[in-house]
């Protein structure tokens, strides 16, 4: 079974600085997709970003890039020029490819994004 | 167009008791998952519906049902209600077999359990 690991249960970040969230996982696919979700206080799952294990290009969206490593299965999240809006809990999760059948996501701890202004 | 609503926002029921959580997708997705996220947790997957079928469950025991209707909402029900399935309950829809499309998420069940 696949399992994702956050091992920084809280972070904290000056205002228009950079801050780096790590996360890790365990598969034996060769093809998958991994994802970051935002959940701010209103409690609802937003998409940041999503990278194809395929790819071996990382994924950018503004402000948010991350730093994906097949070989050590590591897939963190950079976010530049942090703004307030930018706190928030964050999760890393994984999903098998399709044809595997379990669509399901499965999901790290999470990090607590704090931002200072 | 609309995202995933869900209903109630909140929910406060007694032990013992059942509670059904409501799931409406994105128009055009058939696919609905369910998550637990208790206090301090991460997501827990409890179960996946496509076109009107079970398709995968998570490791909950069998008071977690549902059901997808053939309009593709589904419910959510949870009998004999115990105090730690207080939490709180997201249900997701995406498109099926378009495995990095997303999951797009509702604002979730507050389900109390007193």
């Amino acid at each position: 079974a696949q399992t994702v690991t956050q091992s920084q249960p809280e972070m904290s970040v000056q205002e228009a600085e950079t801050v780096t969230l790590s996360c890790t996982y365990d598969t034996s696919e060769s093809d998958y997709y991994l994802f970051w979700y935002k959940q701010p206080p209103s409690r609802q799952m937003i998409l940041v970003i999503r990278q194809e294990a395929y790819k071996q290009q990382n994924a950018t969206e503004n402000r948010f890039s991350v730093n994906f490593q097949k070989a050590a299965k590591s897939f963190s999240l950079k976010i530049s020029d942090s703004q307030l809006g930018d706190a928030a809990m964050y999760f890393c999760a994984y999903r098998s490819p399709l044809i595997q059948g379990a669509q399901k996501l499965v999901f790290g701890q999470g990090t607590r994004l704090t931002i200072n202004p | 167009e609309a995202g995933v609503t869900q209903s109630p926002t909140h929910l406060i029921k007694t032990r013992g008791q059942q509670a059904t959580l409501r799931c409406s997708p994105i128009s055009g997705h058939t696919s609905v998952y369910w998550y637990q996220q208790a206090l301090g947790l991460g997501l827990q997957f409890l179960l996946w519906y496509d076109e009107g079928e079970e398709r995968n469950r998570g490791n909950f025991p069998p008071r977690f049902s549902g059901r997808q209707f053939p309009n593709y909402s589904s419910e959510l029900n949870v009998n004999a209600l115990e105090l730690e399935d207080s939490a709180l309950y997201l249900c997701a829809s995406s498109l099926k077999y378009r495995g990095g499309t997303e999951a797009f998420f509702g604002q979730g069940t507050r389900l109390t359990v007193v």
